[in-house]
């Protein structure tokens, strides 16, 4: 069974550019998260999207939004780069109910800004 | 808040020497405790759920455990491919599909 997919693996934007990060669950989830890892620090909760809507958001800027498509597959986007984005941005699926809770994640795109 | 805090930070281990990482959460109603790996530059690998005090969840040299207030993973004779970090998480019991990480623990197993 397919794992959960990310594209594109890495990613060099210049500050003030915008960027669009593409993830595909595991068959069958219906749930998608996204999360920030900077170098340093632990992995920052940013969304949740279950079923095309957004369920949750994190503590970050409104610059960092997305969607998620009829296939359960998502996009997040981040408008207005500046330096500190530059992370690894891991997106995680899991089953929608709320019974395990478990996450899935994939591997990844690392994004630098210069 | 919701917290989880790791220790050690980093451990080193001569292959077949055995040891623990601990995990400290505080959490408003558990749902869940989250045992994960994570090796350079990839996403983390799933390894353990656990749900309850008193709880334990074994895979191959790795077994997990939880009481109350912390989570153990035990390594048991440990080979130099199990070198990665070691990431715990808790999810609360509001259904905000929030994982609350610790920063984890980086084991590296010499030979």
């Amino acid at each position: 069974e397919a794992g959960v997919t990310q594209s594109p693996t890495h990613l060099i934007k210049t500050r003030g550019q915008q960027v669009t990060l593409r993830c595909s669950p595991i068959s069958g989830h219906t749930s998608v998260y996204w999360y920030q890892q900077a170098l340093g620090l632990g992995l920052q909760f940013l969304l949740w999207y279950d079923e095309g809507e957004e369920r949750n958001r994190g503590n970050f800027p409104p610059r960092f939004s997305g969607r998620q498509f009829p296939n359960y597959s998502s996009e997040l986007n981040v408008n207005a780069l500046e330096l500190e984005d530059s992370a690894l941005y891991l997106c995680a699926s899991s089953s929608g109910l709320a019974v395990t809770y478990e996450q899935y994640f994939g591997p990844g795109t690392r994004l630098t800004v210069t | 808040e919701d917290q989880v805090t790791q220790s050690p930070e980093a451990l080193r281990l001569q292959e077949g020497e055995s040891s623990s990482l601990n995990c400290s959460y505080t959490v408003s109603g558990l749902r869940g405790l989250f045992w994960y790996r994570q090796d350079p530059g990839k996403g983390p690998e799933f390894l353990f759920t656990l749900y309850s005090a008193g709880e334990e969840k074994e895979k191959e040299r790795l077994k997990a455990t939880l009481t109350k207030k912390e989570s153990f993973l035990h390594i048991t004779a440990p080979k130099p491919e199990d070198s990665a970090t070691y990431l715990c998480a808790v999810h609360g019991s509001s259904n905000t599909g929030k994982l609350i990480f610790g920063q984890g623990t980086t084991l590296q197993v010499k030979p």
